[in-house]
């Protein structure tokens, strides 16, 4: 099964601090993906990486950076918390299937954050 | 540009009766994927089903079933025999097989399931 874990459920944060959500797939998944989740809003992408030490923005990645120094780990930053930042954290990863299949997903527990 | 709609926010169904949640798409992409996930209260994404767009059969797994119709750009989830643990959040989301591999994702649709 796959696996995909991120280091907190829950976290709180105050406004301006610097913000550490890691994630990490013991599948060896070539695909690693940040969103973030509010009500209404359904998922939306953050940042995305295909491979290790490449990163590209997603739909909204103001405020967001990320890093990925090792294929299993995908780190999401926030420069300077603030409290439109409060929201859901999801990671996923996946592998790429050939032909025309499409890539399937798998998700982390998520990581609420508030930010105070 | 892809996008998902689904229009109902939540719905109801008795326990071992069948329910069909709706899902819409958009895209200009030739090749791409359909899924469903379900989000219990817990928080995580669980993914249940997917249909290629070239799948020529509907997909099934297990008690879910993908009713999909491309000419109606609609892939609707039907779950049979509805269970107390299928209460929870559905998104249906799709991607495209070449390019940007991210999901685009519905608003969701809160299912209960009543005794």
């Amino acid at each position: 099964d796959v696996k995909v874990t991120q280091s907190s459920r829950y976290l709180v944060k105050r406004t301006g601090e610097k913000v550490f959500l890691e994630c990490v797939q013991d599948m060896d998944h070539e695909n690693m993906f940040w969103y973030r989740q509010d009500p209404g809003l359904g998922l939306r992408l953050i940042y995305f990486s295909y491979d290790v030490k490449m990163k590209e923005k997603g739909d909204i990645p103001e405020g967001y950076s990320v890093s990925r120094e090792k294929k299993e780990r995908f780190s999401l930053i926030l420069e300077s918390a603030s409290t439109n930042q409060t929201s859901m954290y999801l990671c996923a990863s996946s592998t790429p299937r050939t032909g025309y299949s499409t890539d399937t997903q798998y998700f982390g527990p998520g990581t609420r954050l508030t930010v105070l | 540009a892809q996008k998902i709609t689904q229009t109902q926010p939540g719905m109801f169904v008795q326990e071992k009766e069948a329910v069909t949640l709706d899902c819409t798409y958009d895209t200009s992409d030739p090749s791409y994927g359909l899924f469903w996930y379900k989000q219990p209260s817990s928080g995580e994404m669980i993914f249940l089903i997917y249909q290629g767009s070239y799948d020529q059969q509907n997909a099934t797994e297990g008690r879910y079933s993908l009713n999909f119709q491309k000419a109606r750009k609609s892939a609707n989830l039907v779950i049979s025999a509805s269970q107390l643990g299928d209460s929870a959040m559905y998104f249906c989301a799709m991607s495209a097989d070449t390019g940007r591999r991210a999901l685009t994702f519905g608003s969701g649709t809160r299912l209960q399931v009543q005794p």
